[in-house]
Order: C-alpha cells, then structure tokens, then sequence
C-alpha cells in the first residue's frame, strides 16, 4: 500500500513568518505534486516535481524534492494571510494518491 | 470548455437508497479518477479509469461502482448507500502524461 504522511497536521502562524510542511513517503513515484484547497472547492495544482534533488519556485512558495524521490517539503516565506488553506501532496504514476493534509492558517 | 462538471451538488439519502453521482468532462481527458473527502482524511482515491472501457480500484472502493462507456463520462453508482458513505465527492479528470488534474466542484453526499 502507497502511503503519502504529511507534517504536520495543523499549522497556525503570525503573518511575515517563515514556515515549513513536509510530505513523506513509503514508495518512490513517477512524481509528485502539491495542491492547495480552498474550502468548498477542489484542490488545485502548485507544482509537479519529478527529479531527485529538484527545486520549484513559485513566488514565495518553494518546493523541493528529495534525492531519493520519497519525500518532498514546501517553504513559505514571509507567509501572508492569503496562504491560508489546506496544502496537499499528492504521488502520482498512473493514479494520484493524497496525503492527509497540512491546515494552514496564517493571522493577519 | 466546462471542465469537470458534477451533478448534484448537494444529496440526502437513507440508508439503503441508491444512487448514481454524475461526472463529466469535456477536455477529452483519458484519465478520470473520483475521491472522497473526510475531515481530517486528505483526498482518499474510489475508483480511477485510463479510458473508455477501462476501471479500476483505487483506495476504498467497497460499497461503490463505476464504468466508463465514453471518454466523457464517469458515473458513480452507491448501491445500498449506508452512513459512513456521508462525504464530500470530487470527480477528476487529466491527460495520460499531463501534470495537472482538474477537479470538479464535488458532491455534497449526506447518509441517514
């Protein structure tokens, strides 16, 4: 069973912070890729990351993936209030599989 | 172009009911996948298709049914709806080697 652990599980942060999320792996897909979601909507695509060791910028958001392509994180810097959101990492080969979730609230 | 779109929106069954929630869309999107979502439980995968004629299981397929007999479409069917079916569905839909998937706006599904 492919299994995506995501940390953590709740996240609540002063606006102008930093921040970390981290998304894990128990087996190696053909890529993965993180989605945010907005309540009462569908999640939306970020980024897709395929090569071990590979960096995306988006804006302030930067996402890395790791050397062994199980493991991915997502930096926020200076995160604003309009970052608030359910951020998702997904593993995908033929189907997509999610992990659980990070819940972002940032405070104005 | 819609994209991904679901009907109904909002659905209310008893246990035992059963009912088919719609999905379609018009990309000509050979991949189409539906999730469910639970509070606390991230997006967790029924059933997927990689075309017309073609389905399979994904992570929690009991209690549920597919089939694809177009590209478009991709129903899914509760035969005997029971409580802990009450959740958010979304339908999916993406290009054999594209990135992005596109979701519809789901289906509010409540089991009495």
């Amino acid at each position: 069973t492919q299994l995506l652990e995501q940390s953590p599980q709740f996240l609540s942060i002063q606006e102008g912070e930093n921040l970390t999320v981290y998304c894990n792996s128990s087996s190696v897909f053909s890529s993965l890729q993180w989605y945010r979601q907005e309540p009462g909507e569908g999640p939306v695509l970020l980024v897709t990351v395929v090569t071990g060791g590979e960096v995306k910028k988006l804006k302030r958001l930067t996402f890395q993936f790791g050397d062994a392509r199980k493991d991915s994180s997502l930096h926020i810097t200076a995160a604003q209030p309009g970052d608030t959101g359910l951020y998702l990492c997904a593993g995908r080969d033929d189907k997509i599989i999610f992990g659980k979730g990070t819940r972002l609230h940032i405070l104005p | 172009n819609a994209g991904v779109t679901q009907t109904p929106k909002f659905q209310v069954l008893k246990t035992g009911q059963s009912m088919t929630l719609q999905c379609a869309q018009d990309m000509n999107h050979e991949y189409m996948s539906w999730y469910r979502q639970d509070p606390g439980m991230g997006l967790r995968l029924i059933h997927y298709s990689v075309g017309a004629g073609i389905t399979d299981q994904g992570e929690v397929p009991n209690g549920y049914n597919v089939s694809r007999s177009t590209t478009e479409d991709f129903p899914l069917r509760l035969l005997s709806a029971a409580p802990s079916q009450t959740s958010v569905y979304f339908c999916a839909s993406r290009a054999p080697k594209g990135n992005e998937q596109f979701f519809g706006p789901g289906t509010r599904l409540t089991v009495l």
